[in-house]
């Protein structure tokens, strides 16, 4: 099956520094999102990007599905941006299975 | 409106108990999902119901018993759980490939 990898697995940021997250895919897909998993459990959507550039406030994602990667990128970063972020992918059509990456824990502190 | 609720928010239950969860959405979705979180871990899919049926069982074991009355609504029945199915379980709803996740149910098997 697919694999992801996620990198790196735990970062701690100063407030207002940024920050590059990875995600690598062994495989084509048709479907990746990232996600945020706050303290609380709760996951929220960021981006659903299975190719191409998005942006949406202080953070964007950009993947390249020819090279089976994709990057979030977060700047001024907030204590409020803690949390684990995920990448999920999905290679068939859509209701397919959704694969999720390890996560990269994020800490920011003020 | 992208919201999915879930409750209740947290259960604890006996290894003889009968208890069920439930998730909803009214955004329209055709496909809901079960996932099972364990701690520092990603999400990892168990069920996928499309259109009302099941079409997806990752080899859950049969203490575990979905059920989707309608295609708005989401069951999973617990019976004779063990302490290692404490878990977050979370449930999604998509209309296509983007996921959009519930806050999740917190389960401890006595």
């Amino acid at each position: 099956g697919i694999q992801v990898e996620q990198s790196p697995p735990d970062l701690i940021l100063q407030e207002g520094a940024n920050s590059t997250l990875r995600c690598n895919f062994s495989d084509s897909v048709n479907n990746l999102q990232w996600f945020h998993q706050n303290p609380w459990g709760q996951l929220i959507n960021l981006f659903y990007i299975p190719s191409g550039t998005k942006q949406n406030g202080r953070l964007s994602a950009t993947t390249v599905a020819t090279e089976r990667y994709s990057l979030l990128y977060i700047s001024s970063s907030q204590t409020t941006d803690s949390g684990v972020y995920f990448c999920a992918v999905e290679r068939g059509t859509s209701y397919d299975k959704v694969i999720f990456g390890p996560g990269t824990s994020l800490s920011v502190i003020p | 409106d992208t919201e999915v609720t879930q409750t209740p928010k947290h259960l604890v239950m006996g290894m003889t108990n009968k208890k069920s969860l439930k998730c909803e959405q009214h955004m329209g979705h055709r496909a809901m999902y079960w996932y099972k979180q364990k701690a520092k871990k990603p999400p990892e899919l168990m069920f996928v119901y499309s259109y009302e049926k099941l079409s997806i069982n990752e080899s859950v074991p049969s203490r575990f018993s979905p059920e989707c009355p309608n295609s708005s609504l989401l069951n999973l029945h617990l019976h004779a759980l063990q302490p290692e199915d404490s878990a977050l379980y979370l449930c999604a709803s998509s209309r296509e490939y983007e996921q959009y996740f519930g806050p999740g149910t917190r389960l401890t098997v006595t």
